[in-house]
């Protein structure tokens, strides 16, 4: 069975300041989804990736993938308390159902003034 | 509002019972999946159905059950219900089976509370 794991699962930063968030997986994958969950909220997709080498950006969120690691980060730049919120990584095994997805634990972030 | 509808939203039930969870998929979307979210195992995938037949099965229960009707909604059949089923259950669609860069759409969740 794939198994992802995400680290850190708990994460405090002050506003400005920048991290990353890592998610390993142990078998081949052919997607990676990063997904935002607020509390008690439903998860909102953030990005898809598809290939090695492959990097999303959305504001101060940047995402990527290395195939060959079984690696995906994302980088949080400058961050600001909108972004406070559980970060989830998913992978989906070479292969199979788009919807088959296997998920980390979750990034909670938390971002002070 | 992302387009798929789960209801009810919150449900509070005894051990030994037996709770319906209902969804219905974003429009046009074919694919139906369920997810189990718990504090012990985290987001679990349970079932998917599509176009009303099931295509993967995850780690569901044999006390749990599924179906897709031929309208495209979905329902999640509980029973013999425990205190570990206690959990936040997510119904997710896609318009395909497959293809990766299609992403899952989420709905709320239904809250299921077993005292």
């Amino acid at each position: 069975e794939l198994k992802v794991e995400q680290n850190p699962l708990f994460l405090s930063m002050q506003e400005g300041k920048n991290y990353t968030i890592y998610c390993n997986y142990s078998t081949t994958s052919d997607r990676l989804y990063w997904y935002r969950q607020d509390p008690g909220k439903s998860l909102e997709s953030l990005f898809v990736l598809l290939s090695n080498g492959a990097v999303k950006q959305e504001g101060r969120l940047m995402a990527s993938l290395d195939t060959k690691a079984r690696l995906s980060t994302l980088h949080i730049t400058a961050a600001v308390h909108d972004l406070s919120a559980t970060y989830f990584c998913a992978v989906g095994a070479r292969g199979s159902t788009l919807g088959r997805l296997y998920f980390g634990r979750g990034t909670q972030l938390t971002v002070w003034p | 509002d992302s387009g798929v509808t789960q209801t009810p939203k919150h449900l509070i039930t005894a051990t030994g019972q037996r709770v319906t969870l209902r969804c219905s998929p974003r429009s046009g979307d074919l694919s139906v999946y369920w997810y189990q979210q718990s504090l012990d195992q985290g987001l679990q995938f349970l079932i998917q159905y599509y176009n009303g037949e099931e295509r993967a099965k995850g780690n569901i229960l044999e006390r749990f059950s599924a179906q897709q009707f031929p309208d495209l909604h979905s329902e999640l059949n509980l029973s013999s219900l425990e205190l570990g089923d206690s959990a936040l259950y997510f119904c997710a669609s896609s318009p395909r089976q497959y293809s990766g860069a299609n992403v899952l759409t989420f709905g709320a969740g239904s809250r299921l509370t077993v005292l």
